[in-house]
């Protein structure tokens, strides 16, 4: 099955600064790429997500990055804000049935 | 409109119980999931269902069985618990997008403790 790795498991930064989470995944037939925010007692949030035809994707602070080749895609968070604290996990998923998820990272923003 | 809740919040269990976790949908979806997450190692399907009347086997399906009782809820039992079941439950729903995406919307979770 798929195996996804997730890098760093934890996060400091100033507010302001920027942030990139990294994940890398092991099944080349993986072609959606889901990125999540759970914060403390919730669920997982659905925060951005790339598809394999597609390299780049941005949303407002927020974008994401697949590089295929190396089987390995990034979020990227500019200017964080203490509201952006919480965990981060990357999935892959082919084809939308099974997901296989991250181990998470932790971010931390201190104002 | 709810989202996905999930019943119970919290629970604890001595070792053999068994205990039915309910999962319900109010946005129409077809596919429902169930994941464990235990420190450290993010979250795990144990089981999905595509659609109603079908259900698969996750990553991790050993001690567990399910049931798609109709299009908006999703079960998932426990028969004879064991503290390696000890973790929280999310169930998640989602139906494939416009863009092409597949947003899983999660509930908000069951702190299973088996002692």
């Amino acid at each position: 099955g798929e195996n996804v790795e997730q890098h760093p498991s934890t996060l400091s930064v100033q507010e302001g600064d920027s942030a990139v989470i990294k994940c890398t995944y092991s099944d080349s037939a993986s072609n959606y790429f889901p990125w999540y925010k759970q914060e403390l007692g919730k669920g997982p949030q659905l925060i951005i997500d790339i598809r394999s035809n597609v390299g780049e994707k941005k949303d407002q602070r927020i974008a994401v990055t697949l590089n295929k080749t190396a089987k390995h895609f990034s979020l990227h968070i500019t200017e964080t804000q203490p509201e952006d604290s919480a965990v981060y996990f990357c999935a892959a998923s082919y084809n939308f049935n099974k997901f296989y998820f991250g181990s998470g990272t932790k971010l931390n923003v201190k104002p | 409109n709810a989202g996905v809740t999930q019943t119970p919040k919290f629970q604890v269990l001595k070792t053999g119980q068994s205990m039915t976790l309910q999962c319900a949908q109010d946005m129409n979806h077809n596919s429902m999931y169930w994941y464990r997450q235990d420190p450290g190692m993010g979250l795990r399907l144990i089981y999905y269902s595509a659609s109603e009347g079908t259900t698969d086997k996750g990553e991790v399906p050993n001690g567990y069985n399910v049931s798609r009782l109709n299009k908006r809820e999703f079960s998932l039992r426990l028969e004879s618990a064991a503290p390696s079941q000890t973790s929280v439950y999310f169930c998640a729903s989602s139906e494939r997008g416009v863009g092409g995406g597949n947003e899983q919307f999660f509930g908000p979770g069951t702190r299973l403790t088996v002692l």
